[in-house]
Formats: structure tokens, C-alpha cells, sequence
């Protein structure tokens, strides 16, 4: 089955620990990116990437990296998470620039 | 600058149809979005539409594009209990990494 998967579904971690989110999917797709759900601000971009090594600043990219190694993967990383980093965020792909989104089931993530 | 607006409210009857209104601000883009979020689920392209096009059906789907007016509407035929859902509207802009601008999402819930 195409899909996008990410992991855990559900984290709660204390401000500080460092943590990654994983991001898989397995159709191919160029163009991956994360966005953050909060209620009130919608959806926002955090960052994106247009192919293998090639990766960008998003609208709210700050207390987060990323890395593409793999054309698959698309791991988001928390350096030392703070608790408004609290949110729900979604991995998306497609097949390129624009085209197709396709989201992952999301993250809930908590920081106290 | 890039704005997406919905109402954030419709209520209807089981049977009834549904329309969900959008507007968006980006006259260059070229692929416009419906996504569905169920609680707790990620987001499900429900269908979109090219800027050179006016309207397309999709099963119960009806999407209709003002270019004029920088207007979208989802109209969902034979609204079903199923159907209870936020639906986003959503553009994308190519100058911009390709990210998509989603409105604030409009709550649709059928009542039987």
C-alpha cells in the first residue's frame, strides 16, 4: 500500500531531550516536507525537500533540523525541544514540486 | 502576501448538500486542494483542480473555481453522517518551494 509513515504516532518528552520524528514513504516521491498543526494558525511549513541532499527552510524551521540521506526517508529532529513545540505535525511527499500531497497519519507530540 | 480563507462552521442534514467556500490570494498558482481530516486521522486529498479549469465532478464532488474572484467552493452532494469531517482548502505556491497555504478548515457536521 502507498503511504506515508511516521513514528511514534504519540511522544511526550521534557523540554531538552533531544528526539526525532520519523518520516518513510514508499512511492518514490522527490518532494517531502513537514508542517505543524496548532489550533487557531493552521497548518504551517516547517521545512521541505526537492530531492536527495536537498533540503529548505519552511515558514517556522526554527528549533528543528532535517536530513534526506535516502530518497525515502525524512527523519525531523528536535535538538532541544521546547514546550511550544507542543503541536501535531504531519510528514507529506509527492511525486514532485507541487503535485499530489500525499500526508502521513501525524505526530502528536508533547513537551512539558 | 499568501492568505487562504474558509468559514470555519457548516451544519447540515444527512441528504442535504454541502457547500464549503474558499478564497484564496496567489493568482499564480496552478494547483488548488481539498484536503478531509477525520479526529485523530492525518489529511486525505479529497480531490483538486487545475487554474485553467472552472469545475470538476468527482463522484458526490462537485469543485467549482472562480479565477476571477480568487474563489473556490467544495460542494458535496447526498451529505452523509461520514461525511462530518474539517475540510481544508489549500494552494500551492511554486515560487515558494512548492508549499502548500492551507485555510484554517471549515468543521462540517451532519446531523441524521
Amino acid at each position: 500500500e502507498a503511504q506515508v509513515t511516521q513514528n511514534p504516532r504519540y511522544l511526550i518528552t521534557v523540554t531538552g531531550k533531544k528526539l526525532t520524528v520519523t518520516c518513510s514513504q514508499n512511492m518514490n516521491h522527490e518532494y517531502m516536507s513537514w508542517y505543524r498543526q496548532d489550533p487557531g494558525l493552521g497548518l504551517r511549513q516547517i521545512y521541505y525537500s526537492m530531492n536527495v541532499e536537498v533540503t529548505d527552510k519552511g515558514d517556522v524551521p526554527e528549533g528543528y533540523k532535517v536530513s534526506r540521506k535516502e530518497k525515502r526517508n525524512f527523519p525531523l529532529i528536535l535538538e532541544s525541544p521546547s514546550p511550544n513545540q507542543t503541536s501535531l505535525y504531519f510528514c507529506a511527499s509527492s511525486p514532485r514540486l507541487g503535485w499530489g500531497y500525499t500526508f502521513g497519519s501525524g505526530t502528536r507530540l508533547t513537551v512539558v | 502576501g499568501e492568505d487562504v480563507e474558509q468559514s470555519l462552521f457548516l451544519s447540515v442534514r444527512e441528504g442535504d448538500s454541502s457547500v464549503i467556500n474558499c478564497t484564496y490570494t496567489d493568482s499564480s498558482s496552478t494547483y488548488l486542494y481539498w484536503y478531509k481530516q477525520e479526529p485523530g486521522a492525518g489529511l486525505q486529498l479529497l480531490t483538486y483542480i487545475f487554474s485553467n479549469m472552472d469545475m470538476k465532478q468527482d463522484q458526490r464532488l462537485t469543485v467549482l473555481l472562480n479565477k476571477k474572484d480568487k474563489h473556490l467552493s467544495l460542494r458535496i452532494a447526498d451529505t452523509q453522517t461520514g461525511d462530518s469531517a474539517i475540510y481544508f482548502c489549500a494552494e500551492t505556491l511554486y515560487n515558494q518551494g512548492g508549499k502548500l497555504i492551507f485555510g484554517q478548515g471549515t468543521e462540517l457536521s451532519v446531523k441524521p
